[in-house]
């Protein structure tokens, strides 16, 4: 099983929907969580970071974390072509290393 | 404000040549510093991490080697390219106390033909 496991997509939802990105761990012991936006080419970009059980907004990005399920999710409202690149889910575990999934594309059609 | 220099943008070497890739930050003291290597479709991949000057951990065996001669300064090496060392390899940081929050350089996409 792999430490961290993201669907690869492409994940396809047209402008104004919801787009829901899905990530699940390995190490129950794992405290910190963060999801990385990354454009095509380019390096990632930290958008979310969670800590806690629950929901955490920052604009029309929700970061939720179920830590009994070992399943963290990040919800784009409203989503915008621009929101188009892949999404990766970083899991600090035990050992206190970041541990990232292989992404989740996202495309937003106009 | 903290900021991270990685550069060639690109580079383009062949099979069994050397490289040097250099990474450096500032705005911030003993950062921890990172080298990721991303290949096509895949995800990252730690190669090397450093807490502190002359202080190197190696996660993956390869032709690859790391060196921190200053604080704030991080050098990716290799003595002979692979086919296979092709990827975007990615210099990262994040505060001394550990592996929280990492910030990334811009990248060096490297082909080796």
């Amino acid at each position: 099983q792999k430490e961290v496991e993201q669907n690869s997509g492409p994940l396809s939802v047209p402008e104004g929907a919801i787009a829901s990105l899905n990530c699940t761990y390995s190490d129950r012991g794992s405290q910190s969580f963060f999801w990385y936006r990354q454009y095509s080419g380019k390096s990632p970009e930290l958008i979310m970071s969670i800590y806690s059980n629950g929901d955490k907004e920052d604009g029309r990005f929700t970061a939720q974390l179920n830590k009994a399920s070992q399943y963290v999710s990040l919800l784009i409202r409203d989503s915008q072509p621009s929101d188009s690149a892949t999404y990766l889910c970083a899991v600090n575990n035990q050992g206190g290393k970041l541990i990232f999934g292989q992404g989740t594309e996202l495309s937003v059609k106009p | 404000s903290q900021t991270i220099h990685q550069w060639p943008a690109t580079l383009v070497q062949p099979v069994g040549s050397p490289l040097s890739l250099e990474c450096t930050v500032e705005g911030t003291s003993n950062p921890n510093l990172y080298w990721y290597r991303q290949a096509a479709g895949r995800g990252l991949q730690l190669l090397f991490y450093s807490v502190g000057i002359g202080q190197i951990s190696s996660e993956v065996p390869q032709n690859l080697s790391a060196s921190r001669p200053q604080d704030r300064q991080f050098i990716l090496s290799s003595k002979k390219l692979l086919l296979s060392d092709s990827g975007f390899y990615l210099c990262a940081w994040s505060v001394p106390r550990g592996w929280e929050k990492l910030f990334f350089g811009s990248g060096t996409q490297l082909s080796v033909l």
